[in-house]
């Protein structure tokens, strides 16, 4: 029963490209979240989004844009990738107020390990 | 700015030892504090949380504390077994909408 879907698992792209790593949940959550996991830095907030067409950047915006045109559906955008996006990246939902869900809040995607060459 | 902190970054014990994880956070608005297991190439999930009015919660074997005054919480694992294995990751909320997490701790439980 995979609530929060993220469109590929191991991305591989060249330096320059624009990547598009997309993000679906089917529990009609309000807000949802890109994050950034790398080793030592924990879970780093890239972007988020708490309705349609609204977002605000996180810890570390740069080089990332993100879409949001239907509740469900997330997108980050790599504008011109480079080999410090390097990273696994994590999407998640929430209820508009996340403390307040008996299933604490956050459901995350199971990653895109993307590497940028 | 806001930031939690979260020791240790690794930490190997014995099975059936216990295992302690402490986290501190820094905005005093926060009174959310959820904890999340991630299990090698599987996505975090949510293990146990506690409020801010809230001193101490217990799930069996894991239990969190709480002290608002110093700005800290931990995380208490007892009697370990090999499926205990994993990152955890403390958070703590900021804002209405977002959590601030710690930089994870990789516990290894040795048979």
């Amino acid at each position: 029963d995979v609530k929060v879907t993220q469109s590929s698992r191991y991305l591989v792209k060249r330096t320059g490209e624009k990547v598009f790593l997309e993000c679906v949940q089917d529990m009609d959550h309000e807000n949802m979240f890109w994050y950034r996991q790398d080793p030592g830095l924990g879970l780093r907030l890239i972007y988020f989004s708490y309705d349609v067409k609204m977002k605000e950047k996180g810890d570390i915006p740069e080089g990332y844009s993100v879409s949001r045109e239907k509740k469900e559906r997330f997108s980050l955008i790599l504008e011109s990738a480079s080999t410090n996006q390097t990273s696994m990246y994590l999407c998640a939902s929430s209820l508009i107020e996340p403390y307040r869900d008996r299933a604490g809040g956050y459901t995350f995607g199971s990653g895109t390990r993307l590497t940028v060459v | 700015g806001e930031n939690v902190e979260q020791h240790p970054s690794t930490l190997s014990v014995q099975e059936g030892d216990s295992a302690v994880i402490k986290c501190t956070y820094s905005d005093s608005a926060s009174n959310y504090f959820p904890w999340y297991k991630q299990e090698l190439g599987k996505r975090p999930q949510l293990i146990i949380d506690i409020r801010s009015n809230v001193g101490e919660k217990k799930d069996q074997r894991i239990a969190v504390t709480l002290n608002k005054t110093a700005k800290h919480f931990s995380l208490h694992i007892t009697e370990t077994q090999p499926e205990d294995s994993a990152v955890y990751f403390c958070a703590a909320s900021r804002g209405t909408y977002k959590y601030i997490f710690g930089t994870g701790t990789r516990l290894k439980v040795l048979a």
